[in-house]
């Protein structure tokens, strides 16, 4: 079993639309948690952190469960830029960061 | 700031050979970490540096790879020999310390072609 899961997807979906992606991770002493954008064939950039109480970044919001060791992130009124690869990465306490293999988005016209 | 330096961008080498990458962090990071990328998976972590000390190099494959931080500043990563299956993007990537929620800043990375 991989340390972090995600759907790989492909989401394809139209333009406003809102969609969200999980996160599973098995490490229960994980102590930090992130999205990060990865376009393509260009480097991982931090999209957010997540905090423990939810939080919200414009049109993105990401939640986390620690009981169930679950991540997601919520994307509202999707735009075209918003079409990316989403990595889940979790933190341990040494700071190692821990990526799973994304999620891709493609929103359409 | 400046941003994380990488180099080559992009390198072909044929199997058995032996390549090198580079990587200069952010200044005054004292993390920095190796990730192998293969194509529709997420990076990998290699190797882990605080400073120029060793910190996490579980998944390397030390018969092949070696990296080293001498000065605690910059960072090379050799394969040799090199593997088809090391095809990938080798990514360098840099944080301020080791605490747990430090993001990380990623270099553009050197794309790997073994033939």
């Amino acid at each position: 079993r991989k340390e972090v899961e995600q759907d790989p997807g492909p989401f394809n979906v139209p333009e406003g639309a809102t969609v969200a992606f999980n996160c599973t991770y098995s490490n229960s002493a994980s102590q930090s948690f992130f999205w990060y954008r990865q376009d393509c064939r260009k480097e991982p950039k931090l999209l957010m952190s997540v905090y423990s109480s939810g939080n919200e970044d414009g049109r993105f919001t990401a939640q986390l469960n620690r009981a169930s060791q679950y991540i997601s992130l919520l994307i509202r009124d999707s735009k075209l830029s918003d079409s990316a690869t989403y990595l889940c990465v979790v933190n341990t306490n040494a700071g190692k960061s821990t990526f799973g293999d994304g999620t891709t988005l493609t929103v359409k016209p | 700031e400046a941003g994380v330096a990488q180099s080559p961008r992009y390198k072909i080498i044929e199997k058995r050979q032996s390549v090198a990458f580079w990587c200069n962090p952010i200044s005054g990071h004292a993390t920095l970490y190796w990730y192998q990328q293969i194509l529709g998976q997420g990076p990998k972590l290699l190797i882990q540096f605080q400073n120029n000390g060793v910190v996490d190099d579980s998944q390397l494959p030390k018969d092949r790879f070696s990296a080293e931080r001498l000065k605690g500043v910059d960072s090379t990563l050799k394969i040799q020999p090199a593997k088809l299956e090391d095809s990938a993007v080798y990514l360098c990537a840099s944080s301020p310390g080791d605490r747990s929620n430090s993001p990380l800043h990623f270099g553009n990375g050197t794309r790997l072609t073994v033939t």
